[in-house]
């Protein structure tokens, strides 16, 4: 699976947008990219997932490159309960590339 | 619909205890994987099963740590002996493989275990 690069940390306003970036730029044609956050002491969560085209879904959107190598998770209306580490992960769509690697992710604050 | 469900939710047990640890799939769910969490490796996957059967294990630290899944509604992770180093927070996961491509993996609470 492709390797990703994200921020350590981040900080966002609550009540305003939160971008979070993440670069995969050795991403395959048939690789998906997937964000799950893990609010602290809680398993991870899914967020969203996306091929090519930009998705969105009740909690956040995202939004993929043309040339899919890099992407940024929108959280549209950022809440305290939104404090938690973001993981960017790219995984791959064949028999054998079930599971999911999880990187360092970005730690996101919101501020009050 | 009830998630994947683990137990014990804590434990701390005595360094050389065997620690057993279960796993509840969602219904359905034809994946199930194991992970570990700790401060100094993050989050690894420890083994994965496709329909009770072990795919990929090569993620298990060592011959003190195996994993069984005798039927689609529940796995166990055992160790013995367990070790402090051993410390860390245990997730179970399950996805379903009918239409993998882009499926999603659901994670349990976790299973705080502490050796001392």
């Amino acid at each position: 699976d492709a390797k990703t690069t994200q921020p350590p940390s981040m900080d966002c306003a609550e009540g305003r947008a939160a971008n979070l970036p993440c670069n995969h730029s050795t991403i395959s044609g048939n690789e998906y990219v997937y964000w799950y956050r893990q609010i602290h002491s809680q398993g991870p969560q899914y967020i969203i997932h996306g091929l090519k085209n930009n998705e969105t879904n009740e909690m956040a959107s995202l939004i993929i490159t043309e040339d899919r190598k890099s992407s940024t998770l929108i959280l549209p209306h950022a809440t305290l309960r939104d404090t938690a580490v973001y993981y960017c992960i790219v995984r791959g769509a064949n028999f054998g590339n079930e599971k999911l690697t999880f990187g360092t992710g970005t730690r996101l604050t919101i501020i009050p | 619909d009830a998630g994947v469900i683990q137990s014990p939710r804590h434990e701390v047990t005595e360094m050389g205890q065997e620690v057993t640890l279960r796993c509840k799939p969602i219904s359905g769910h034809d994946y199930l994987f194991w992970y570990r969490q700790t401060m100094m490796r993050g989050l690894e996957l420890l083994i994965y099963f496709n329909n009770n059967v072990p795919i990929d294990d090569s993620g298990m630290p060592e011959d003190r740590f195996s994993a069984k899944m005798p039927n689609a509604s529940f796995s166990t992770l055992k160790i013995q002996p367990s070790e402090p180093r051993d410390s860390a927070v245990y997730f179970c996961a399950s996805s379903s493989g009918t239409g993998w491509a882009g499926n999603t993996i659901y994670f349990g609470e976790g299973s705080w275990l502490t050796v001392v």
